[in-house]
Parts: C-alpha cells; sequence; structure tokens
C-alpha cells in the first residue's frame, strides 16, 4: 500500500543552524501539508501547498520556514536558522483531493535543536 | 477557529471491553477524521466520516458524527493491548482539502 515517508526519521542540530526535512507524498496525492508536535501537544498545521504554491500557512509559518517539491516526488521543509524551540516532530501529510480528503501522514521527522 | 477536543484526555480499561472516544468542534465541518498514534510514533489514518454521513464503520471501529452538537465518538469494540495509543479527532474547514485542526487526543491503554 503507498505510504508517505519522511527522512530522515531523526535530526539533531545546533541553534541557528539550517535544517531541511524530507518527504515522499503518496505520488498521484496533489495536496501536501507539514504539520508538527511539540512533545505532549497537540499536532499544529504549519503550511499547505497545492499547484506548486503554499495555499495555506499558519502563524507558526513565518519568515524562517519555507517550503519546495523541487522534483516531482520530493517536498522539503527548511527551517533557516533553527531555535530550541522549533525541536519537535514534523509530519508531512498528502491527500489526493477531488473529493478524495483522507489525509495520509508520514511516520515523522524527530527534531532536536540543541 | 475550529478546534477538535477529546475526552476523556485518559481511559484505561480491560482486555475485551469496548472504548468510547468523544470530539467536539466549534465551527462547520466538510469532514471529521479519527487518527491513532502510538506513543512518540506517526499518525494512522482510521476513518474519515463526512457531515453528511452519522455513522460509519471499519472492522472493530464504529464512528457517529452528530453536526447539530458538533460531535463525534469513536468506539472500538472488543478492544485488545494492541489498541493501546492515542487517539485525536481531527476536523478540516467547509471546503476540504484544508488543514487538519487536531484535538489534544484521548491516552487509551488497554490493559491484557
Amino acid at each position: 500500500e503507498p505510504e508517505v515517508t519522511q527522512t530522515p526519521s531523526h535530526q539533531v542540530t545546533q541553534m541557528g543552524q539550517e535544517v531541511i526535512l524530507r518527504c515522499v507524498p503518496i505520488s498521484n496525492h496533489l495536496y501536501f501539508y507539514w504539520y508538527r508536535q511539540i512533545l505532549g501537544q497537540k499536532v499544529e498545521f504549519l503550511v499547505s501547498f497545492y499547484n506548486n504554491e503554499i495555499s495555506e500557512k499558519s502563524e507558526i509559518f513565518d519568515d524562517q520556514f519555507s517550503v519546495e517539491r523541487p522534483d516531482g516526488s520530493n517536498f522539503t521543509l527548511k527551517i533557516r536558522s533553527t531555535k530550541l524551540e522549533d525541536s519537535a516532530m514534523y509530519f508531512c501529510a498528502s491527500n489526493l483531493g477531488g473529493g478524495d480528503y483522507e489525509q495520509y501522514f508520514g511516520p515523522g521527522t524527530r527534531l532536536t535543536v540543541t | 477557529s475550529q478546534q477538535g477536543e477529546e475526552d476523556p484526555q485518559a481511559l484505561s480499561i480491560q482486555e475485551g471491553e469496548n472504548a468510547t472516544m468523544n470530539c467536539s468542534y466549534k465551527t462547520s465541518i466538510n469532514n471529521l477524521q479519527w487518527y491513532r498514534q502510538n506513543s512518540g510514533r506517526g499518525l494512522v489514518h482510521l476513518i474519515l466520516i463526512r457531515s453528511n454521513e452519522r455513522e460509519k464503520h471499519s472492522g472493530r471501529l464504529r464512528v457517529t458524527l452528530d453536526t447539530s452538537k458538533k460531535s463525534s465518538s469513536l468506539l472500538i469494540t472488543a478492544s485488545r493491548a494492541a489498541d493501546t495509543a492515542s487517539y485525536f479527532c481531527a476536523t478540516d474547514s467547509n471546503s476540504g482539502n484544508t488543514p487538519l485542526v487536531f484535538g489534544k487526543g484521548t491516552r487509551l491503554s488497554v490493559i491484557a
């Protein structure tokens, strides 16, 4: 069964460093999302992407964040200068669209900023 | 903003019993989805119920939706130790294909 994949599973970085989190959505899906979950808290929406552009973003998704779909399969989230409070689990999700609204999530990348 | 909120926050039952978790939300929705998360792991999609549906089944799962009360319930029948996880409801907006808003989840423990 097709699934969303994410790499790496765990990323440790120093404060101020740039990180890129990678996702491969399900191949025929058209809508892509990034969410994050700080330990012990709710899953929070960051950004959605459709037709090669951002369709929605939350207040969390400030200028330090960017997303890209560099080719037909990858979907990346970049954090330019990480802060301690960026430590969280980051989930990528995708859905097919066209009335098919189930969002399927990847296994997540645990980002630890030290 | 709309928000899925589950109750109870934690539920502990014996294997073989049924587990019921509830979710409430604030604004109109297109769909409501339930997810499971094992500790520190990813979110597994369980079931989606559309706003024009009242009940849906999938295996041992039964989901109901009452849009007049803005609430949903997830029933797991004949629970197993492997059902131990956190369960979240997530709502989207009226138009679908939109960001999901998650509740805080219910932590279910099934004791063998």
